[in-house]
Order: C-alpha cells, then structure tokens, then sequence
C-alpha cells in the first residue's frame, strides 16, 4: 500500500494567515492526489483534486502544488470557517489511501 | 443535487453481521465508479472499499478484506456495504461516497456502526 504523511498533524493559526500543509507519499503517485476538508460532526468536502485543481465552489484562497511525492495544500489568507481538519488522499493505486489529517486550531 | 443516504448502522456484537446501504439520488448512478470510507471516534479517514459502476470490479482495504463485501443494485441506485465477524476495530462512521475516476466528489452522511459486547 502507499503511505502518506501529513505534516503537520496540527497547528494553531490567526484569522488572516497563510497556512501551508504538506503531504508525502511512500512512492510516486504523479498528480493522482486530493484535498478534502471536515469540519466536526460533518462529512468529508473535496477541495482539490488532480494535485491542483480547484472543486467548484472552493474559494480561491485555497490552492495546492506538487507531483509525484511531494504535495502542499495552501490557504492564503485564513478565514474563520477554515479551521476544520484537512486530509490528503491518493487515487493512484487501486487501493486508496488517506493521510493522517492536519488540525487547523485557533491560535 | 447529489445526495447519499446511508442507513443500517448500529450496535451489534463482536463476530456478528451487518449491512450498510446507501440510496443515491441527483446523478447517474448506474455510471459512477462508488465508495466506501470509514472513520473511527476521533480518528482519521480510512478508504475501505470500491465498486465499479458495472459492479464487476471490487477492491477491499486489507484491514477489511474478506470480512466485508461491496455490492451495487443499479435498478435500485443503492450500494451497500455487507460486514461479516465484526471486530470492536470495525467501530465506526462509515461513510458512502461518489467516486469519479479519480476523487470522491460527494460524501453521505455517514453511518454508525458499534461493535461492542
């Protein structure tokens, strides 16, 4: 199975920061990477697919980079609905897999 | 709108079954690839298993592998999620998802299953 590795498992931010969340996985998995929100009590929401494709609806201070091991998941300025736990996630091998999850507190 | 309802969770005994469905609504459904991912107290995401929009291809997390079975009634626009022997381990919210080539693009409700004693 391909692992990820989120980094940070989580961290503590203000209104208005850019906050950066890396994803690593344990082979090449070209672009074949997502970005899913969940807020508590509530069902996962895609944010971005294909390593940088934005889902319709997202707002544009989200963003995302990478391809093959390496990916980050960007939020340029941080808004109060923002603060959730984000998850990356591999559709590259037919068995799929998550990462950990980033905690995105209030500082 | 895409909708996804799950429905059969509980609490049952440990080595018990269980099945999970999910009615789909607002899309196709006979023509999507579906999912289902599952999410232990206080715990992250975990993929269990895929079906493909034909049923034909199946394939199962190794945690669940033989214990679980995906299956798809297309007439019905319902997947469900059959669970045999459960383990205190299976405890969880699973949740239905639509799967298109690549990404899971809606998400259920999720459902609560307890295996305890």
């Amino acid at each position: 199975d391909i692992q990820m590795t989120q980094s940070p498992s989580s961290l503590s931010a203000s209104v208005g920061d850019r906050v950066t969340i890396t994803c690593r996985t344990s082979q090449s998995i070209s672009s074949s990477l997502n970005w899913y929100q969940q807020k508590p009590g509530k069902a996962p929401k895609l944010l971005i697919f294909a390593a940088s494709n934005l889902q319709s609806g997202v707002p544009s201070r989200f963003s995302a980079s990478g391809s093959e091991t390496d990916f980050t998941l960007t939020i340029s300025s941080l808004q109060p609905e923002d603060f959730a736990t984000y998850y990356c996630q591999q559709s590259y091998s037919t068995l799929w897999t998550f990462g950990q999850g980033t905690k995105v507190e209030v500082k | 709108q895409v909708q996804l309802v799950e429905s059969g969770g509980g609490v049952v005994q440990p080595g018990t079954s269980l099945r999970l469905s999910c009615e789909a609504s607002g899309f196709t459904f006979s023509t999507y690839g579906m999912h289902w991912v599952r999410q232990a107290p206080g715990k992250g995401l975990e993929w269990v298993s895929i079906i493909s929009y034909d049923g034909n291809t199946k394939y199962y997390a190794d945690s669940v592998k033989g214990r679980f079975t995906i299956s798809r009634d297309n007439s019905k626009n319902t997947l469900y999620l059959q669970m045999n022997s459960l383990r205190a381990e299976d405890t969880a919210v699973y949740y239905c998802a639509k799967g298109g080539v690549i990404v899971l693009d809606s998400w259920g409700q999720g459902s609560l299953v307890i295996v305890s004693s």
